[in-house]
């Protein structure tokens, strides 16, 4: 079936820096990614989606220039959380569109220190 | 606002029991409705998934109901096992490739 590899799956970082997140679909092409912020005990929560090679459309609260979408290719999309602060500090879970439905990658917990 | 509501909050099931979870939605022009199971530290797994033009779907120990002119939709889980106790959401969207809008969530415990 269709796999999306999400890595890191676990990131400490200090504030103030910047933390990288990519998924990559293995077996099939992502046309449209989707990114999630999830609390705990919480329902997942859009950030924002992409498709591929166009800029990313972004959910009514959430800074695009805090989290910075790239989907350069049909295979891999990265978020970048920018100057990263404690409040930061959440599950991100990516989704891909592509091979006929919805596949999740396994999440990042981030935590900011 | 949340244009897929969810319950219960909770669900405690006794091991072999029935889990039932409901969700409702408004949007009409929703036409993708899938069930995530969710364990704790991972992503969402797809369950089970159905469109507006079957009013059951059966996967193995999952069944989904979807009543259309009630705008509600089920996960029926027969036999539920202790590996069951999870998160389950529900979701909807509009059409393929379009983003999910998922349910509050449920928490299930299966009890031995």
């Amino acid at each position: 079936g269709a796999v999306v590899s999400q890595h890191p799956s676990r990131v400490i970082c200090k504030s103030g820096t910047s933390v990288k997140i990519e998924c990559r679909s293995l077996d099939f092409q992502a046309t449209t990614m989707f990114w999630y912020r999830q609390f705990p005990k919480k329902s997942l929560m859009l950030m924002a989606t992409s498709n591929e090679g166009s800029k990313a459309t972004y959910e009514q609260g959430v800074e695009k220039d805090k989290f910075l979408i790239n989907h350069a290719s049909l295979t891999l999309s990265t978020l970048t959380v920018t100057s990263a602060h404690p409040e930061d500090s959440s599950f991100y879970i990516c989704s891909a569109w592509g091979g006929g439905g919805y596949t999740f990658g396994s999440g990042t917990r981030l935590t900011v220190v | 606002q949340q244009q897929v509501k969810q319950s219960p909050q909770s669900l405690i099931v006794q091991k072999g029991g029935i889990s039932i979870i409901n969700c409702a939605y408004e949007n009409t022009a929703f036409d993708y409705f899938p069930w995530y199971q969710q364990f704790p530290g991972k992503g969402p797994a797809l369950l089970i998934a159905i469109r507006p033009d079957v009013s059951e779907k059966k996967e193995g120990r999952f069944t989904i109901s979807f009543n259309k002119s009630a705008k509600q939709f089920s996960l029926h889980i027969m036999d539920s096992q202790p590996g069951d106790s999870a998160t389950y959401f529900c979701a909807a969207s509009p059409n393929s490739g379009y983003a999910l809008n998922f349910g509050k969530g449920t928490s299930l415990l299966v009890t031995p």
